[in-house]
């Protein structure tokens, strides 16, 4: 699987576009990348997935380069309830069976006011 | 979206005692789930994949004797701490990938389990 690296924690202010960025050198050909946000005493909630080049939803916007080695996530106009952590996870395409995800440190964001 | 279930949210019991965690997949069916533990600040350690019909498949250093996984529908995954002791507290969660969208994982609430 995959091994994925992110910064340990970040800071922001409010209002401010917070862009977390992830290594995944070994991604396999089939694998898709996912991030996850998790608040205290909480399961993971979905973000965002995506394969290759730019995926935004209502929440976030993903970036993954050509060679697909890294990816950010990037938050607009954070708010205090966007502090929480984050992680990204690299696999289960959809050829490659059914694999857990495995998660890495994750990012600690903390907003402040 | 699609709603993980995970019951019960928080559990206190007695050292020596079992433990049943329950893990829902309300409005699609996940013919694969797995189970992770969460400690303090600290990130989620896979414990095992359930799969419908067949048997848990454990992780490294797992007790499959103490973590009983069981899957018995297409719905719902049970897991048992048996004979809980003080360090098998911890956050346990689910998660049940959808069997039309495997690329997606999506994980419950979480059980926050306490042994006195």
């Amino acid at each position: 699987l995959a091994k994925t690296t992110q910064p340990i924690s970040m800071d922001s202010y409010e209002g401010q576009e917070v862009n977390i960025t992830c290594s995944h050198n070994n991604i396999a050909t089939n694998d898709y990348i996912t991030w996850y946000q998790q608040f205290p005493s909480q399961g993971p909630r979905f973000i965002i997935q995506g394969y290759k080049t730019k995926v935004t939803n209502e929440v976030a916007s993903l970036f993954i380069p050509a060679d697909r080695k890294s990816s950010t996530l990037s938050l607009p106009r954070v708010s205090l309830s966007d502090t929480a952590v984050y992680y990204c996870l690299v696999g289960e395409g959809r050829d490659t069976g059914r694999r857990a995800l495995t998660f890495g440190s994750g990012t600690r964001l903390q907003v402040q006011p | 979206g699609a709603v993980v279930s995970q019951h019960p949210s928080r559990v206190i019991c007695k050292s020596g005692t079992s433990v049943k965690i329950e893990c829902r997949s309300l409005d699609f069916q996940a013919t694969t789930m797995f189970w992770y533990r969460q400690f303090p600040k600290q990130s989620l350690m896979l414990m095992a994949t359930s799969n419908e019909g067949s048997k848990a498949t454990y992780e490294q250093g797992v007790e499959k004797d103490k973590f009983l996984i069981n899957h018995a529908s297409l719905t719902l995954s049970t897991l048992t701490v048996t004979s809980a002791h003080p360090e098998d507290s911890s956050f346990y969660i689910c998660s049940a990938r959808d069997d039309r969208f495997i690329e997606k994982l999506f994980f419950g609430s979480g059980t926050q389990l306490s042994v006195l």
